[in-house]
């Protein structure tokens, strides 16, 4: 399985700046897609889902984009605020309609204010 | 609307010892989840309920690993004899019929010495 140990990928944004983080998922048959943001301490909080008959979602501030050709989904934060300061992580359904998640590696976002 | 609860939120013990945690998820939600989280990683899926019946424990290590959902509503997790890398936190999530969002507890820290 896919370990990173204590160090996870870091993006460091300026506050009102847009972040992107991405994600690459391993199975071609998955057909739902969650972003979840992870603050210390505290379980997974959901931000955004998408199908995989769509490529677009836009949320508050949040827009998911899903190319299913390279398997890869995106995470578009706009405006970033020092809250947004947390690590994320993407998942993936392979269960089909059991929704068993598939967790990515997780980026750390640190916005500087 | 009430949250996951879990219960404790820090627990400590040696190696060899047993501990129990608990989980309370959202009412009404039929499905529910227990993963393991180690420290910089994204959580793995450990089981999955579906009301009290198991739908998925393929990753759960049964040789000291148990769970169970006798009423299909709070879950428990075992583990005995623990071991050192069992240090994590556990986390339970439930979810809604028809959606795909699964919703987190705050999760149980735990640390084997």
């Amino acid at each position: 399985g896919e370990s990173v140990g204590l160090h996870l990928p870091t993006l460091s944004v300026q506050e009102g700046d847009n972040s992107i983080i991405n994600c690459a998922y391993s199975n071609s048959a998955s057909d739902y897609f969650i972003w979840y943001k992870q603050e210390s301490g505290k379980g997974p909080q959901f931000i955004i889902d998408i199908r995989s008959n769509m490529d677009k979602r836009q949320g508050q501030r949040v827009t998911v984009l899903l190319n299913k050709t390279v398997k890869h989904l995106s995470l578009q934060i706009a405006a970033t605020q020092p809250g947004d300061s947390a690590v994320y992580f993407c998942a993936e359904n392979s269960g089909a309609g059991s929704y068993q998640l598939t967790f990515g590696k997780g980026t750390k976002l640190s916005v500087i204010p | 609307e009430a949250g996951v609860a879990q219960s404790p939120r820090y627990k400590i013990i040696e190696k060899r010892q047993s501990v129990a945690f608990w989980c309370n998820p959202i009412s009404g939600h039929a499905t529910l989840y227990w993963y393991q989280q180690i420290l910089g990683q994204g959580p793995k899926l450990l089981i999955q309920f579906q009301n009290n019946g198991v739908v998925d424990d393929s990753q759960l290590p049964k040789d000291r690993f148990s769970a169970e959902r006798l009423k299909g509503v709070d879950s428990t997790l075992k583990i005995q004899p623990a071991k050192l890398e069992d240090s994590a936190v556990y986390l339970c999530a439930s979810k809604a019929g028809g959606s795909g969002e699964q919703f987190f507890g705050p999760g149980t820290r735990l640390t084997v010495l």
